[in-house]
């Protein structure tokens, strides 16, 4: 089945250790975004790439990167992470026009000790 | 400021029950999406609704969407313990796709 897969569902690292998520898709979808949701909370769009096209929330703190390699994979770079970076992060795709749902992955959940 | 406001936050009702989700956006966009999570779980499409007066059903669940009151409204009918969950609504951002959501609305189903 065409998926949006996030490894790994869970993941602890220390306060200030850099840490990497990563999303792979196989639906071929144009865009690939990168939510944070916190307990309770809505997911809160952190950025999206459509294709090669990086874009950034204008509330994204620096502390977060993201890199697109191919069509298949993102990733997300949390350079410092800080006791406030806690939270699930969500990967999703959408085909990239106006109209289609997003694809969500099962998410990858951050404790930072 | 794109927003995104649900009501009731916090839901707890009887099954059998009805009752209805309410949403309230401050765009003019013509869709809009609800999302179903599951504690610990992930995002679950459940409708998309495009247009003004476009109503979805699927089981016990029916959306609507009234553009011109920037309104859309989750009704459950005779409430199953299944249906617990919190339900997101979420539309369209400025850039034409990438999705904003409200707070979503905490469902508990009780016997």
């Amino acid at each position: 089945d065409a998926m949006v897969i996030q490894n790994p569902r869970y993941q602890v690292t220390q306060f200030g250790k850099p840490v990497t998520l990563s999303c792979s898709q196989t639906l071929n979808h144009n865009v690939m975004y990168w939510y944070q949701q916190k307990s309770s909370q809505a997911p809160k769009l952190l950025f999206h790439y459509y294709d090669k096209d990086f874009n950034n929330e204008a509330d994204t703190p620096d502390n977060f990167q993201s890199r697109r390699p191919n069509t298949s994979f993102c990733f997300l770079d949390i350079r410092s992470p800080g006791l406030g970076d806690a939270a699930m992060y969500l990967c999703a795709t959408s085909i990239g026009q106006g109209n289609s749902p997003l694809h969500f992955g099962n998410g990858t959940r951050l404790t930072v000790t | 400021e794109l927003k995104v406001e649900q009501n009731p936050l916090f839901l707890s009702m009887q099954e059998g029950k009805n009752y209805t989700i309410y949403c309230n956006y401050s765009t003019t966009s013509d869709r809009l999406y609800w999302y179903r999570q599951d504690p610990g779980k992930s995002l679950e499409s459940l409708f998309v609704l495009l247009s003004n007066g476009a109503v979805k059903q699927e089981g016990r669940l029916m959306a609507s969407l009234d553009t011109k009151a920037r309104l859309s409204t989750l009704h459950i009918t005779a409430a199953v313990h299944d249906l617990s969950a919190t339900y997101f609504c979420a539309v369209e951002g400025y850039s034409g796709y990438a999705l904003n959501f409200g707070k979503g609305t905490s469902l508990l189903v009780t016997p």
